[in-house]
């Protein structure tokens, strides 16, 4: 069984570019979450997909979107990069829409510099 | 004021040592409480999942819940340096995985 597998693992950008993030959920998950995690900080929810569309959202701005693969995997695009972008990026895999935290499974995460 | 609040440390202690991690919230919805553990360049890995308040037990680790005063703590009995990482309390209202809220970590080493 594999876990969740994230691209890249680290990458710089300058402000105002866009990034996408790659997550590959656990085998048998069917729905993905995105954490920021700022350095120092605890991660805070991005937003969820489940069945390919978003299901729940934290307090982030449009700019943050995503997508949803017919294979579960899943993909966070940036745009209009800011400063306090720069953050290490969680992509965590559950077995079903509203599971509980005790089956969340994260990966290791992408750390993003933005200059 | 953050939601949920927890000490930075960072925490030193020898190996053997007892360890207490804490955190305080301030929302009192929260019912489901978790432990996170984060080696370094690693994503978090759950530790302990409790509900409501009481004690849990897993072979060296303890959680613990008070909910009338809004705290909960994780105790590391028989420290070793392998459980040097920082330690993420989160908690939700609902059982669910999608509006956890996070302290900021309380990184640990155990010293040999």
């Amino acid at each position: 069984e594999t876990g969740v597998t994230q691209s890249p693992t680290h990458l710089i950008k300058t402000r105002g570019q866009q990034v996408t993030l790659r997550c590959s959920s656990q085998s048998g998950h069917n729905t993905v979450s995105w954490y920021q995690q700022a350095l120092g900080q605890g991660p805070q929810f991005i937003f969820q997909y489940y069945r390919e569309e978003e299901n729940g959202r934290g307090n982030f701005p449009p700019r943050f979107s995503g997508l949803q693969f017919p294979n579960y995997s899943s993909e966070l695009n940036v745009n209009a990069l800011e400063l306090d972008d720069s953050a290490l990026y969680l992509c965590a895999s559950s077995p079903r829409w509203g599971s509980g935290a005790n089956v969340l499974t994260f990966g290791a995460g992408s750390r993003l510099t933005v200059l | 004021q953050k939601e949920v609040e927890q000490d930075p440390g960072p925490l030193s202690v020898p190996e053997g040592a007892i360890v207490s991690l804490n955190c305080t919230y301030s929302n009192s919805a929260f019912q489901y409480f978790m432990w996170y553990r984060q080696y370094s360049r690693k994503g978090p890995e759950l530790l302990m999942y409790t509900y409501s308040s009481g004690n849990k037990e897993d072979g060296r680790f303890t959680a613990q819940v008070d909910k009338s005063s809004k705290y909960i703590s994780l105790f590391i009995r028989d420290s070793q340096p392998s459980d040097s990482a920082t330690y993420l309390c989160a908690m939700s209202a609902l059982d669910n995985n999608n509006d956890m809220r996070f302290g900021a970590g309380t990184r640990l080493t155990v010293k040999p």
